[in-house]
């Protein structure tokens, strides 16, 4: 099982549409989760991190976390062409101190 | 403030010689640092984590070396490089508290 996993996409949806980005991962001690885009050519930019079961908003972004069920997603309202990236996701905890990237997901937002 | 610096931004470098490359971070004391290394269309794989000066974790062993002389650099090196080690590297640093987690703008290899 990998540490940490995406759906590779890519995902399509329309201008306007909500986009669900999902992630599971393997170590139950992660503490902390980012959520980043990365455009090609470009280093990952962090869009919003989440600490706590539930969700937390941030603009057009809404990040959802459930421990139990080991499992983060990303949602993000009105999606632009210009939210056309690859996510990823990365837990952290300081049982290993190590923060593993899951493989991203391509996210295509079409005009 | 606290921003990170990654140099160069592109280098291109005969099979067989040496690397360094270096990442510092300022604004901030005893950070997490991390060196990444991303294939064309790939995600990015951890190659070494530091949590203090001189601790140097390796997660995939091969032909790179990293090492933190000072709490806020990081060098990423390789005594002779390979085709191999073409790609994308990139360097993060995790703020105290773990809280956010940002990246250096990286440095792309190609090994001819």
């Amino acid at each position: 099982q990998k540490e940490v996993e995406q759906n590779s996409g890519p995902l399509s949806v329309p201008e306007g549409a909500i986009a669900s980005l999902n992630c599971t991962y393997s170590d139950r001690g992660s503490q902390s989760f980012f959520w980043y885009r990365q455009y090609s050519g470009k280093s990952p930019e962090l869009i919003m991190s989440i600490y706590s079961n539930g969700d937390k908003e941030d603009g057009r972004f809404t990040a959802q976390l459930n421990k139990a069920s080991q499992y983060v997603s990303l949602l993000i309202r009105d999606s632009q062409p210009s939210d056309s990236a690859t996510y990823l996701c990365a837990p952290y905890g300081d049982s290993s101190y190590k923060l593993i990237f899951g493989s991203g997901t391509r996210l295509l937002v079409r005009p | 403030s606290q921003t990170i610096h990654q140099w160069p931004a592109t280098l291109v470098q005969p099979v067989g010689s040496p690397l360094s490359l270096e990442c510092t971070v300022e604004g901030t004391s005893n950070p997490n640092l991390y060196w990444y290394r991303q294939a064309a269309g790939r995600g990015l794989q951890l190659l070494f984590y530091s949590v203090g000066i001189g601790q140097i974790s390796s997660e995939v062993p091969q032909n790179l070396s990293a090492s933190r002389p000072q709490d806020r650099q990081f060098i990423l090196s390789s005594k002779k490089l390979l085709l191999s080690d073409s790609g994308f590297y990139l360097c993060a640093w995790l703020v105290r508290g773990w809280t956010e987690a940002f990246f250096g703008q990286g440095t792309r290899l190609t090994v001819v």
